[in-house]
Parts: C-alpha cells; sequence; structure tokens
C-alpha cells in the first residue's frame, strides 16, 4: 500500500527566506503526487500536482515541486517566504486506487 | 461558482447521541470522500463513494455511515459506537480519474 512521510512536523523560516518542505512516498510504480496547503480552521486547497512529464512542478502562490524517482520525493520549494504562507501543509499519493493517501502535514511558521 | 458545501461549521452534541454532517457539491463530480482530521494524524479517510449508490469502507470507518442517493450529496453521520468523535471533518469531491480534490471548509463536531 501507498504511504507518504513528511519528517518535519514544524519549521519555521523568516520571511523572505527559502523554502523546502521535505515528502517521501512508497509506491511501487509512478506515483500521482500532490501539494495542498490548509489555514486554521479551513479546508485543503490544491498548491500543486505531479501526474507525469517534466519532473519540476509549477503551482500557485510561487510554489513549485521536483519529483525525485530515485529518492521516491516530492519537495516543495519556494524561493522567498511571505508571511501569508504560513499555514500546515500536506503531501499526498495516488497510487491506482483513486484515493488519496496524505502525510501527516508539516506546519510553518513564518517569522517577521 | 461551483464548490462544496458543509455544514455545520460547529457542532456540539451530547455523548451518545447520532448526529449527521452534511456536504454538498455542484461541481458535477463523481467521487465524493469523508477524511477525520486530528491534530498531528493527518487525514484519514472514512468512507468514499464513486458513483450514486455505492460506497466503499476506508481505513476508520468503524463507528461512521454514510449514504449517497443523490449525485450532489454525501452526508456522514457519526453514531454513538464511534468512540472518539470529536474531530475536524472533511468532504472533499472528485473526477473519476485522478486530477486532485476540491475540499470543503470542513466542520468541526464536539462531543461533550
Amino acid at each position: 500500500a501507498q504511504s507518504v512521510t513528511q519528517p518535519d512536523i514544524h519549521i519555521t523560516v523568516s520571511e523572505g527566506a527559502s523554502l523546502e518542505l521535505r515528502c517521501n512516498y512508497s509506491y511501487g510504480a509512478t506515483p500521482y503526487l500532490f501539494w495542498y496547503v490548509q489555514s486554521p480552521g479551513q479546508g485543503l486547497q490544491l498548491l500543486l500536482k505531479y501526474f507525469s512529464g517534466d519532473t519540476l512542478v509549477q503551482g500557485i502562490k510561487g510554489f513549485e515541486a521536483e519529483f525525485k524517482r530515485s529518492q521516491s520525493s516530492f519537495n516543495l520549494r519556494k524561493p522567498s517566504v511571505h508571511w501569508s504562507d504560513a499555514a500546515e501543509y500536506f503531501c499526498a499519493v495516488e497510487g491506482g486506487s483513486e484515493k488519496l493517501v496524505f502525510g501527516k502535514g508539516t506546519k510553518l511558521t513564518v517569522n517577521p | 461558482d461551483g464548490g462544496i458545501t458543509q455544514s455545520p461549521k460547529y457542532l456540539f452534541r451530547k455523548e451518545g447521541q447520532n448526529v449527521t454532517l452534511s456536504c454538498e457539491q455542484n461541481l458535477n463530480h463523481d467521487a465524493m470522500y469523508w477524511y477525520r482530521q486530528d491534530p498531528g494524524q493527518g487525514l484519514r479517510l472514512i468512507y468514499y463513494s464513486q458513483i450514486v449508490n455505492d460506497f466503499q469502507k476506508g481505513d476508520i470507518a468503524e463507528g461512521y455511515s454514510v449514504s449517497r442517493e443523490k449525485k450532489e450529496s454525501f452526508p456522514l453521520t457519526v453514531t454513538s459506537a464511534q468512540k472518539n468523535p470529536t474531530a475536524f471533518y472533511l468532504c472533499a469531491s472528485s473526477i473519476r480519474g485522478i486530477s486532485g480534490y476540491t475540499f470543503g471548509s470542513g466542520t468541526r463536531l464536539t462531543v461533550v
């Protein structure tokens, strides 16, 4: 069965600094991969997704993610973080069942 | 505008009472899902439905029930058999095949 690991429970960065959130997945074939963002008390919003093709995926709000098959990773990056990026981020994988399996999330705090 | 509506946003119930959470979508999506979210646990799948009049158990279905009588609606009942019902509940929908989920804004259920 597929699974997702987000190694970092909580990350703190300064506004304007770069960001990388880690995601590792477990699935035998090429997975479909997603990153979602959740503000407190709200639903999840899709940031970006990878199905096939170019391994560097661009998303909304200036985020990008890179699929690395050799490392089973799909890390999320942003060159310069804004205070409004403070939220919880979830990586998810779908492996043939049309159901998404989510990681436990990484909470991002942005210092002024 | 199309979207998913979850109601109510906050719900309080006494222990031992059944409670039904509403989820309605006007996106013409075939598949609908219910997730439970607890702090530090990520999202766990309760039930999902890929077509009207059919649904399957997810990873934590015990103590919950659903129905899918209309394409637009997928209500979740939290029964008295659910031992720890206080949580944040998220409904989502998707087109059959993978395109990512659209989430509702959630219902926070508190059982006292």
